[in-house]
């Protein structure tokens, strides 16, 4: 069946350091990708998605690159700050299923 | 507002008894769902609707029973509640069933503690 890994469980910075989340799915499909975010008391919320190899999804900074080839998507963001402090999931969903299926969620702490 | 309502928001219940989670959409979209947020299993899909007709299970106990009376009303009924259930569910919507390009919108979460 499909599923995403995410390799990191916790990841704690400081404001204005780079952000990198690694992402890899498997799918026997060509799955549609994301990235959800959560805030505390709150559901997951879409942060974006991509549809096809080498498309870029973006939003509020951060970016992924649907790569095909590597079968990844990983989250970036040039400099985070103490507002992006949440739980990210990265999911997908391959075509013909409404099911989404999410990886593990990394949560990301900003120190001040 | 919140376009997806889902209450109780907190719960609490005794093993062994039943609770029925509500959920409404007012977003008009097609299907809804219902996910699972535990600390073994940070979302987990539990079930899908379009036009109010089941169209994935993947919850391998009967005990949880989804309830559709309108289009935008996805009910969760949960009996014999056992310790483990406790968990936070997370009603969810898309526009429409099918395709790869849809966007999942949550609730706010029903938060379930089984004593």
């Amino acid at each position: 069946g499909d599923s995403v890994t995410q390799t990191e469980g916790q990841v704690a910075l400081s404001e204005e350091d780079f952000l990198t989340i690694h992402c890899n799915y498997s799918a026997s499909g060509y799955p549609t990708l994301f990235w959800y975010v959560q805030y505390p008391g709150e559901g997951p919320q879409l942060l974006f998605r991509a549809s096809r190899d080498k498309e870029k999804g973006s939003s509020r900074g951060f970016e992924a690159t649907y790569d095909k080839g590597t079968t990844s998507f990983h989250l970036r963001k040039a400099s985070v700050q103490e507002s992006d402090s949440a739980v990210y999931y990265c999911a997908l969903r391959d075509y013909g299923n409404e099911k989404i299926t999410f990886g593990a969620g990394t949560k990301l702490t900003i120190k001040p | 507002d919140p376009k997806i309502i889902q209450k109780p928001k907190y719960l609490v219940a005794v093993t062994g008894s039943e609770k029925i989670l509500i959920c409404e959409q007012y977003l008009g979209h097609n299907a809804m769902y219902w996910y699972r947020q535990s600390a073994k299993k940070p979302l987990e899909f539990m079930f899908s609707y379009s036009y109010q007709k089941l169209m994935d299970n993947q919850t391998a106990s009967s005990r949880f029973q989804p309830q559709s009376s309108k289009k935008n009303h996805l009910d969760l009924q949960i009996t014999a509640l056992k310790p483990d259930d406790s968990a936070t569910y997370f009603c969810a919507s898309s526009q429409d069933w099918g395709g790869a390009g849809g966007q999942l919108y949550f609730g706010e979460g029903s938060k379930l503690t089984v004593l």
